[in-house]
């Protein structure tokens, strides 16, 4: 089965620093991967995604990821953090099981905090 | 566009009644995902819709959560009865199909709470 796994709850950083919020996947198949953003009291919202072709896919707000395949990570970095960057982050891969679906399983999610 | 509409934002009920979620998707969009959020299980797949027939209800916890959608615009979650482990907040989210496939718009949720 695929999934992802967001191995740190919280990241903290100062406003300027750069900040990497680490997911790493697995997954039978080409991985569809995706990174969405919660803000306190909304809906996630869409930041990302790589399906194929350049390892930097850069999104919104200022965010990029590096897909690296032999290490099978998607980390989600931006070069200078912003204190309304703080909110819950999501790491996200396709779900594929005998076929491609339009399903999301999504890791359990980042909690950044940037520091004025 | 006013994006994937929900409601209640919030709801309070008791332990045995009824609760009912409703939901409208971006008008366009093909599917349509019932995803459910707490603190100790994380952000879970309910359901989700394709041209508003179910696809895959795996997720769903029990013969107590029902999910319909009737047209194109509106589905509703039902959980009957509601018991206080069903406390969470709900989200609904809308994606189109083909190269946007995946890319889901997400409801600001109704926080369900029950006593």
């Amino acid at each position: 089965a695929q999934s992802v796994a967001q191995p740190e709850d919280q990241v903290n950083v100062a406003e300027g620093n750069p900040l990497t919020v680490k997911c790493t996947y697995s997954v039978s198949g080409n991985p569809y991967l995706f990174w969405y953003v919660q803000y306190p009291n909304r809906g996630l919202q869409f930041l990302l995604k790589y399906i194929t072709g350049d390892n930097l896919v850069k999104g919104s707000y200022g965010f990029e990821a590096e897909f690296n395949k032999s290490q099978t990570s998607f980390h989600l970095k931006k070069p200078s953090a912003l204190v309304s960057d703080s909110a819950l982050y999501f790491c996200a891969v396709r779900d594929y099981y005998g076929g491609a679906t339009n399903k999301l399983i999504f890791g359990t999610g980042t909690l950044l905090a940037v520091q004025p | 566009d006013a994006g994937v509409i929900q409601s209640p934002r919030h709801e309070v009920t008791e332990m045995g009644q009824e609760v009912t979620l409703r939901c409208k998707p971006i008008s366009g969009h093909d599917y349509l995902f019932w995803y459910r959020q707490t603190m100790m299980r994380g952000l879970e797949l309910l359901i989700y819709f394709n041209n508003n027939v179910p696809i895959d209800d795996s997720g769903m916890p029990e013969d107590r959560f029902s999910a319909k959608m009737p047209n194109a615009s509106f589905s509703n979650l039902k959980i009957q009865p509601s018991e206080p482990r069903d406390s969470a907040v709900y989200f609904c989210a809308s994606s189109p199909s083909g190269s946007g496939a995946n890319v889901l718009t997400f409801g600001a949720g109704s926080r369900l709470t029950v006593l």
